[in-house]
């Protein structure tokens, strides 16, 4: 069964620190692992998707790699911003078509 | 060009109700998955439909059903409802599987 864990639960950062959030899961059997981005009572938001065969993907001020090998994911935010501030999750995708997801960081960007 | 749209936004049902959820995919999408996310969890999936079947199942109890009409649009219905069935309900549609999915902004259901 896949499991998905991310690491921190919660993190707090002043304004423009560059920061790392972990997603970790147990097969590694995937078909691609995407992040999401969840403000408060909303849905989920699409940040980033690698495929299998990827090692990273880059949009704007994110970057996003995976090794499937060792089963870790990490997102990087550079110069973060109070705008920044969310539930940040990833989600793995297996071939047969089921997505697993871990419970997601909490990120607090201060001014 | 519209994104993946839920109805209704909010809903109050009492113990032992069904409901029926709305979910109409984003534009040229054809697989409808859908998701439960209780509070301060991650989604939890609970079926996925392409082509009017349901093609894959996680692990929730027989009165969660679905289905998907011919537009792509798809409904989810919960019989009996109990107290924990309350949690925002998110649809995801994508082009295919495995493909990039996209969320849309959920119901929020509290059962009483």
């Amino acid at each position: 069964k896949q499991e998905v864990t991310q690491i921190p639960a919660a993190l707090s950062v002043p304004e423009g620190e560059n920061l790392v959030l972990n997603c970790s899961f147990t097969d590694s059997a995937i078909y691609n692992l995407q992040w999401f981005r969840q403000d408060p009572g909303k849905g989920l938001t699409s940040l980033l998707l690698i495929q299998s065969s990827q090692r990273e993907q880059t949009s704007g001020r994110l970057n996003a790699s995976l090794d499937k090998s060792s089963g870790r994911s990490t997102l990087y935010i550079a110069a973060s911003q109070p705008g920044d501030s969310a539930t940040y999750l990833c989600a793995v995708l297996i071939l047969a078509g089921k997505s697993t997801f871990g419970d997601g960081t909490t990120l607090t960007v201060k001014p | 060009d519209a994104g993946v749209t839920q109805s209704p936004t909010h809903l109050i049902k009492t113990r032992g109700q069904q409901v029926t959820l709305r979910c109409s995919p984003k534009s040229g999408h054809d697989t409808v998955s859908w998701y439960q996310q209780a509070l301060g969890q991650g989604p939890q999936f609970i079926f996925q439909y392409y082509e009017e079947e349901e093609r894959q199942r996680g692990n929730f109890p027989d009165r969660f059903s679905g289905h998907q009409f011919p537009n792509y649009s798809s409904e989810l219905n919960v019989n009996a409802l109990l107290l924990g069935d309350s949690a925002l309900y998110l649809c995801a549609s994508s082009l295919g599987l495995p493909n990039e999915q996209f969320f849309g902004p959920g119901t929020r259901l509290t059962v009483l």
